[in-house]
């Protein structure tokens, strides 16, 4: 079983359209981040949240909103795709204790 | 503004040579410093969580070092294999829960 899966992992979209890119994760952790790895390959914190409640919201446009509809799950939703928007996304859990994070595979987000 | 480097950014390596990398943090309101290892085509991997001043860790030919007061880690690999080709990340989580990436150090291990 995946431990921490992202869906899709291709994602493919116009200018000015709404998509979301979903996570789960079946390891009981309390901490689920988005990140995104920019142009220069560099893995950027996007999101953090704790027991559904968001503990770092770093300087991302609010397009962005992450929702968790519970604690094994933390959703990316974008609004108003943007070109600039074409990264990869990674999904990614870890407990408070133990602190290591567990990624997902990545979503490859291409706007065209 | 917090800063986590790296160095070298690529390092290539004949088959059985050992090879160590550096990452650098600031040392304020440091919490942990963390390695991951990322192969290309795959998401990263968890190698070393580390927070205490001296702390080493170990895992087969993989080691690695902590000292928070003058803000470094060393990752050392012993024997490198091509398997280790990867890019190596190091990350550091402060206090009040900001985490941040180094750029990564690029290894080729050529056989």
């Amino acid at each position: 079983d995946t431990a921490v899966s992202q869906t899709p992992k291709y994602l493919v979209t116009q200018m000015g359209n709404d998509k979301s890119i979903k996570c789960e994760q079946n390891l009981g952790h309390d901490t689920m981040y988005w990140y995104k790895q920019d142009s220069k390959k560099f893995l950027k914190i996007m999101f953090s949240y704790n027991n559904k409640e968001l503990i770092i919201n770093e300087t991302v446009p609010n397009r962005f909103s992450p929702k968790s509809p519970d604690k094994a799950h933390l959703n990316l939703h974008i609004n108003s795709l943007e070109l600039g928007d074409s990264a990869v996304y990674f999904c990614a859990s870890a407990t408070q204790t133990r602190d290591e994070a567990f990624f997902g595979q990545g979503t490859r987000l291409t706007v065209v | 503004i917090l800063n986590v480097e790296q160095s070298p950014q690529s390092l290539h390596v004949q088959e059985g040579d050992s090879t160590n990398f550096t990452c650098s943090f600031p040392s304020s309101n440091f919490y942990a410093l963390h390695w991951y290892r990322w192969e290309t085509a795959k998401s990263p991997e968890a190698l070393f969580v580390m927070t205490l001043n001296g702390d080493e860790k170990k895992k087969g030919r993989i080691s690695a070092t902590l000292n928070t007061k003058e803000g470094y880690s060393y990752l050392y690999i012993k024997g490198s294999q091509p398997e280790d080709s990867a890019t190596y990340l190091c990350a550091c989580k402060t206090s009040y829960d900001k985490v941040i990436f180094g750029p990564g150090t690029s290894l080729s291990v050529i056989p």
